[in-house]
């Protein structure tokens, strides 16, 4: 059953934390995307990874870290730098990343975040 | 980047009743999609359309990339398509695609 997986479904920590959110595909897709969603909004890109041991700032990077060290797992740090981290999180895929052809991005189910 | 505008941005139907949705871009595009996103949160992908018409049961889109716009149609609506429908583009040798904010759809029973 092929798909993109992330844990936990809900997460709590306390501010001043860094917390790790998980994301593993079994898609065998090369390209990996970290997107934010906040309340009544769209969302925005984090990070990207079109490659192993190789990712991009998205637009809303700062206080974000990420890993690429296997093709399957894209793991998401929230520093305790991330101004505002409440927030829900999804991981998505696709066959190949950038460049002028277009590949369909799925989404796994996402994780929400809240700092107190 | 790309600018994404979807309207109307709540949309409220009695069952059964048909609705278009619509979202219009600034740019050309090489990647649009429709998500509905269920009330667990999770995005549901309908379709992956940059050009063209495509359907899938009582749903249907089509761009027209020369003019700019997508229309996601729902006919005969159920309450289990209440939501919000998403539109997202990419364009150019960008990476990420650039979401609107959204159709939230009510369906009433």
């Amino acid at each position: 059953d092929g798909g993109i997986t992330q844990s936990p479904k809900y997460l709590f920590r306390k501010e001043g934390q860094n917390v790790t959110l998980s994301c593993e595909q079994n898609l065998n897709h090369d390209a990996m995307y970290w997107y934010r969603q906040d309340p009544g909004q769209g969302l925005r890109l984090i990070y990207y990874s079109q490659i192993v041991n190789d990712f991009q700032k998205g637009d809303i990077a700062e206080g974000y870290s990420v890993s690429r060290e296997k093709k399957e797992s894209f793991p998401l740090t929230v520093t305790s730098a991330q101004k505002n981290p409440t927030a829900f999180y999804l991981c998505a895929s696709s066959i190949r990343g950038g460049g002028q052809s277009s590949y369909e991005q799925y989404f796994g189910p996402g994780t929400r975040l809240t700092v107190t | 980047g790309i600018q994404v505008e979807q309207s109307p941005p709540d949309l409220i139907l009695q069952e059964g009743a048909n609705s278009t949705l619509r979202c219009n871009f600034s740019d050309s595009v090489n990647n649009l999609q429709w998500f509905h996103q269920n009330p667990w949160g999770q995005l549901i992908n309908l379709f992956y359309i940059p050009s063209g018409t495509k359907q899938n049961g009582r749903l249907s889109a089509t761009t027209v990339a020369t003019e700019r716009y997508s229309l996601l149609y729902i006919s005969s609506s159920q309450t289990t398509d209440s939501g919000v429908y998403f539109c997202a583009s990419r364009g150019g040798s960008n990476y990420k695609l650039t979401f609107g904010k959204g159709t939230l759809l009510t369906v009433n029973p």
